[in-house]
């Protein structure tokens, strides 16, 4: 079973939908989550962490469910900037990365 | 935010050569570097931690004889990719941690990334 698991996508919106997806985890005792946005070539770039509360950063709300070992990512709003690919990162020693979900935003 | 620089962002080269990616931190010292892969579609994977003025530590799988690693200053690391072949074509990707302010912190920031290509 691979460490961090996402559903591909692609997800294609209209803009100022909702869009939200899953990401699962193996490790049972991690404790540190994050949102990663990567576009086309290049690096990926922090978009949030991913507290236990759940938090929220304008229209981007992530969540963490412990019991199923998933965190989840929800798009409010969407706007044609936000196409890009999201990684999912568990950081244990190292930060483990899953293969990211693509989200298409479209006119 | 903090600053990593690669150099080069894209290189094209042929089987057998040697490739040297530079990764910079400029605005604080990076203690520690990391070294990542990315093949297309698929996730970025850990290459290698190096911790400054010591040796890197490798993932399972990654031919430290094949990747060399230096970290001799805290701003700087490298990798080079020895006799380099077409199957190491991929997009490789540093990230530093270190202090800021003073600080240790425990962000990793990325490079940009620098793109191989072997003929």
């Amino acid at each position: 079973r691979k460490e961090v698991e996402q559903d591909p996508g692609p997800f294609n919106v209209p803009e100022g939908a909702t869009v939200a997806f899953n990401c699962t985890y193996s490790n049972s005792a991690s404790q540190s989550f994050f949102w990663y946005r990567q576009d086309c070539r290049k690096e990926p770039k922090l978009l949030m962490s991913v507290y236990s509360s759940g938090n929220e950063d304008g229209r981007f709300t992530a969540q963490l469910n412990r019991a199923s070992q998933y965190i989840s990512l929800l798009i409010r709003d969407s706007k044609l900037s936000d196409s890009a690919t999201y990684l999912c990162v568990v950081n244990d020693y190292k930060l483990s990365f899953g293969a990211g979900t693509t989200v298409t935003v479209r006119a | 935010g903090a600053v990593v620089s690669q150099h080069p962002s894209r290189v094209i080269c042929k089987s057998g050569t040697s490739v040297k990616i530079e990764c910079r931190s400029l605005d604080f010292q990076a203690t520690t570097m990391f070294w990542y892969r990315q093949f297309p579609k698929q996730s970025l994977m850990l290459m290698a931690t190096s911790n400054e003025g010591s040796k890197a530590t490798y993932e399972q799988g990654v031919e430290k004889d094949k990747f060399l690693i230096n970290h001799a200053s805290l701003t700087l690391s490298t990798l080079t990719v020895t006799s380099a072949h077409p199957e190491d074509s991929s997009f490789y990707i540093c990230s530093a941690r270190g202090l800021a302010d003073g600080v240790t912190s425990d962000t990793q920031y990325f490079g940009p990334g620098t793109r191989l290509t072997v003929l």
